[in-house]
């Protein structure tokens, strides 16, 4: 079965700094995605990457990119020039292939979570 | 474009209850999660529903159920509640199964007393 597991409970960033969130996951499959969430005391659940694991190439939106280590079962996020937005709890997440296991279809393996504080 | 809209946003239930959550995607999308996220046990997968059809079960209790109509909007049911059941329920759309990434509702804020 498919994990995920986020070994940072909390995270504190300095305003304009960067920080690196952790993540690791486990699963048999060679194609699947993987997802960054953001969920701000709003609760609203909000994505902030997404990575294809047939795609080497890390992603990156704006001020988020990805360091995706396949082999290492590895996906960390990093946040450049931390803002005070920022600030929410962060989920990494897995997701099998489309037209895999009927087991796995449209289900997210999330993570335990991030709570990211920044510091002005 | 609108996004996934979740109603109602907060439900206080008595214990032994019922409770129905909805859930309208965003139009165009065609397959609906839910979600059931709490302190101790994080997020957990309840159903993902495609045309109408369950594709996907998690491995909650058969006091869960959901379906989903032909215009995709979902809805999820809890019978006989029980106080573990709070939980803040998260409802989550894409186009076909999630690959572009879900966009989830603001939840609905279950409070069983």
């Amino acid at each position: 079965a498919q994990t995920v597991t986020q070994s940072q409970p909390e995270m504190s960033v300095q305003e304009a700094e960067t920080v690196t969130l952790s993540c690791t996951y486990d699963t048999s499959e060679s194609d699947y995605y993987l997802f960054w969430y953001k969920q701000p005391p709003s609760r609203q659940m909000i994505l902030v990457i997404r990575q294809e694991a047939y795609k080497q190439q890390n992603a990156t939106e704006n001020r988020f990119s990805v360091n995706f280590q396949k082999a290492a079962k590895s996906f960390s996020l990093k946040i450049s020039d931390s803002q005070l937005g920022d600030a929410a709890m962060y989920f990494c997440a897995h997701l099998g292939p489309l037209g895999g296991s009927s087991s796995n279809t449209g289900k997210l393996i999330f993570g335990q979570g991030t709570t990211l504080q920044v510091k002005p | 474009k609108a996004g996934v809209t979740q109603t109602p946003r907060y439900l206080i239930k008595t214990r032994g209850q019922q409770v129905t959550l909805s859930c309208s995607p965003i139009s165009g999308h065609r397959s609906v999660s839910w979600y059931q996220q709490t302190p101790g046990q994080g997020l957990q997968f309840l159903f993902e529903y495609f045309s109408e059809t369950q594709r996907n079960k998690g491995n909650f209790p058969g006091r869960f159920s959901g379906r989903q109509f032909s215009n995709s909007r979902s809805e999820m049911n809890v019978s006989t509640l029980e106080l573990g059941d709070s939980a803040l329920y998260l409802c989550a759309s894409s186009l076909a199964g999630g690959n572009g990434g879900y966009t989830f509702g603001s939840g609905t804020r279950l409070t069983v007393v």
